[in-house]
């Protein structure tokens, strides 16, 4: 099946600093990525939808300024969550959507977790 | 805009028993994909079962089936002969059909299911 790599699956970092999540899809193209965030014992909230060489699409509420969100190529989106607070703290999840698959799946990373102290 | 819920925060099931997950939707579309993901400790979600809602016959994985009943919007997931290594959150979760307008093909997800098996 086709695999979703999130790097790193863990970081603290101090609070201000910036932190970049990678999402590379290893085996396959993924014309559209998404990423997620989930708090503790919640569901998925789903962030903003990155195109392949386009701007990313932010749903709403989520600032792009703070979470910005690069595609530059068909198997790598990058988060990177600039001047990170305590709040920021949290799950991150990435999933890709394969190009030409016509079944509707979603493939998932392995998840971030995010400490900001 | 589509919702998904899940009535039931949390299942137990006997190793071996058969127990069925709850999943009801909300939309006014007629075509669209319905899944099953599970999410285990390790926190990467994993697919369990797909269904597209054009199809009526129940899709079916080994030990994991579904209900689905498009007129009341339902789609349950049966898990039959149940392991320890079902134990995991599971979410429910809808997506659209490619090409909706505005709706690209993100994926809506309920609030989940923690379900534990036990000895």
């Amino acid at each position: 099946g086709a695999v979703v790599s999130q790097h790193p699956s863990r970081v603290i970092c101090k609070s201000g600093t910036s932190v970049k999540i990678e999402c590379r899809s290893l085996d396959f193209q993924a014309t559209t990525m998404f990423w997620y965030r989930q708090f503790p014992k919640k569901s998925l909230m789903l962030m903003a939808t990155s195109n392949e060489g386009s701007k990313a699409t932010y749903e709403q509420g989520v600032e792009k300024d703070k979470f910005l969100i690069n595609h530059a190529s068909l198997t790598l989106s990058t988060l990177t969550v600039t001047s990170a607070h305590p709040e920021d703290s949290s799950f991150y999840i990435c999933s890709a959507r394969q190009a030409g698959r016509v079944t509707g799946e979603l493939f998932f990373g392995e998840g971030s977790r995010l400490t900001v102290l | 805009a589509q919702t998904v819920t899940q009535s039931q925060p949390e299942m137990s099931v006997q190793e071996a028993e058969t127990v069925t997950l709850s999943c009801t939707y909300d939309t006014s579309e007629s075509d669209y994909y319905l899944f099953w993901y599970k999410q285990p400790p390790s926190r990467q979600m994993i697919l369990v079962i797909r269904q597209e809602a054009y199809k009526q016959q129940n899709a079916t994985e080994n030990r994991f089936s579904v209900n689905f009943q498009k007129a009341a919007k339902s789609f349950s997931l049966k898990i039959s002969d149940s392991q320890l290594g079902d134990a995991a959150m599971y979410f429910c979760a809808y997506r659209s059909q490619p090409g909706s307008a505005g709706t690209a093909s993100k994926l809506t997800f309920g609030t989940g299911t923690r379900l534990q098996v036990t000895l």
